[in-house]
């Protein structure tokens, strides 16, 4: 079945301990992304990734690292988490620029995030 | 740079009403068109979409017309169902550059009563 998945699920967590979350897709996407979502400003885009070894900041890339040494994985570091980013984050994969410009992105499940 | 522009919610409605969440854009070129949907504890998926003006997405009873002259690709169902509880994402991917550049509006929450 063509995915994205995302570990963990859920995670409680305290101000300045180092996590990651993990994002993995099978449809040998080219394109992955992480994003925030928070009530009343909808999605944000973290960090964007066009291809391995290829990433890019997007909207609130503050606090955040991500790594593309695989082009099936695409992992959201927090060296030192805040409680700002206490959140929901979603990762999302897409086929490669150019095949068509219509391709829509496919989304994980998504990872709830409490930093205290 | 590109936005969307979705109408705030929530909306409430009965079931069997008419749905309608407005939705406007700003792009340069021709981007393409998205209405994505995510149920409650699940990620976003997509519900339709239109690549070109004129152009009618449609999906489980929803629909969506891409208006080049207005900008705009309003979201419309003619009967909905309380199984249509859930926050819908207008977007669009612009070209920029040769990037692939996803804007997405703010989500507008739909509520359906029995």
């Amino acid at each position: 079945e063509a995915q994205v998945t995302q570990n963990p699920r859920y995670l409680i967590t305290v101000t300045g301990k180092k996590l990651t979350v993990t994002c993995s897709q099978n449809m040998n996407h080219e394109y992955m992304s992480w994003y925030r979502q928070d009530p009343g400003l909808g999605l944000r885009q973290i960090y964007y990734s066009m291809n391995v070894e290829v990433t890019d900041k997007g909207d609130v890339p503050e606090g955040y690292k991500v790594s593309r040494k695989e082009k099936r994985n695409f992992p959201l570091i927090l060296e030192s988490p805040s409680p700002n980013q206490t959140s929901l984050y979603f990762c999302a994969s897409a086929p490669p620029v150019g095949r068509s410009h219509s391709d829509e992105q496919f989304f994980g499940p998504g990872t709830r995030l409490t930093v205290l | 740079g590109d936005s969307v522009t979705q109408m705030e919610g929530p909306v409430t409605l009965s079931e069997e009403a008419c749905l309608t969440i407005n939705c406007t854009y700003t792009a340069t070129g021709y981007p393409s068109l998205f209405w994505y949907v995510q149920y409650p504890g699940e990620g976003l998926q997509l519900l339709l979409k239109a690549t070109k003006a004129d152009d009618k997405g449609s999906n489980k009873g929803f629909e969506a017309t891409y208006r080049k002259e207005t900008t705009s690709f309003h979201l419309e169902k003619g009967s909905v169902q309380v199984s249509d509880s859930a926050v819908y994402f207008c977007a669009l991917r612009g070209v920029s550059g040769g990037s692939y550049i996803p804007t997405f509006g703010r989500g507008t929450s739909l509520i359906v009563h029995p």
